[in-house]
């Protein structure tokens, strides 16, 4: 039982390039998300879902387009990098809500 | 709209000393109360929540918190810290269920000092 894994740990991009992050849970939580999480701001909500084919923005999905396509995935996809969006991103799920579990994160360095 | 202050950004205290770590939150609706630790360069991990019940809630290695509902406050507490407890704390609340995520605080780095 892996529970929550990320895919990639660390990445660097170049303004204006593209990257999918893999978030993959095999608890068989309905529910999943995406934070970000920058010094001196806690985390952040992108965008979340409820179930597999839902998807809903949180409170800073500018830049940020997810896709549920299947219940154990929720992918978060930077269409054309920016410097802002260097940041730490965290991949979470829970059942049905209440207690969430967190993935190891994943570095960005947008350049 | 919930909200959550962590009125400390830091809080130094000496190995063994009691600790408490402040957290109040506003929201017009019953919450969900959390406690997350982050180690550092790992994810986050729960110490525990506050669900309904008792206000009193203990969590994973020797710490608790109480709910306050009056003073729309969480503390998290500690009555003798180790140098391992050295992390970034995080208060996180939920309403409806949790569906639409948390809304964490800007987190209290805990030093501890030998």
């Amino acid at each position: 039982n892996a529970g929550v894994t990320q895919t990639p740990k660390f990445r660097v991009l170049k303004t204006g390039q593209s990257m999918t992050l893999l978030c993959a849970q095999d608890m068989n939580h309905e529910y999943m998300y995406w934070y970000r999480q920058d010094p001196g701001m806690g985390l952040r909500l992108i965008h979340y879902s409820v179930g597999e084919g839902t998807t809903a923005k949180g409170e800073v999905p500018d830049g940020y387009n997810v896709s549920r396509l299947k219940k154990q995935n929720f992918l978060l996809g930077l269409e054309s990098a920016a410097p802002s969006q260097t940041s730490v991103y965290f991949c979470a799920s829970s059942y049905f809500g209440s207690t969430q579990y967190f993935g190891p994160g994943t570095r960005l360095l947008v350049l | 709209a919930q909200s959550v202050t962590q009125l400390d950004s830091q809080v130094p205290v000496f190995e063994e000393a009691p600790v408490e770590l402040r957290c109040n939150y506003s929201s017009s609706v019953s919450v969900y109360l959390f406690w997350y630790v982050q180690y550092p360069n790992q994810g986050l991990q729960l110490l525990l929540k506050y669900l309904s019940g008792s206000t009193l809630v203990k969590g994973i290695n020797g710490f608790e918190a109480e709910f306050n509902k009056s003073q729309t406050s969480f503390h998290l507490r500690k009555p003798s810290v180790h140098i391992s407890d050295t992390a970034e704390y995080f208060c996180a609340v939920s309403v409806g269920g949790g569906a639409d995520g948390l809304t964490f605080g800007k987190g209290t780095h805990l030093i501890i000092q030998p």
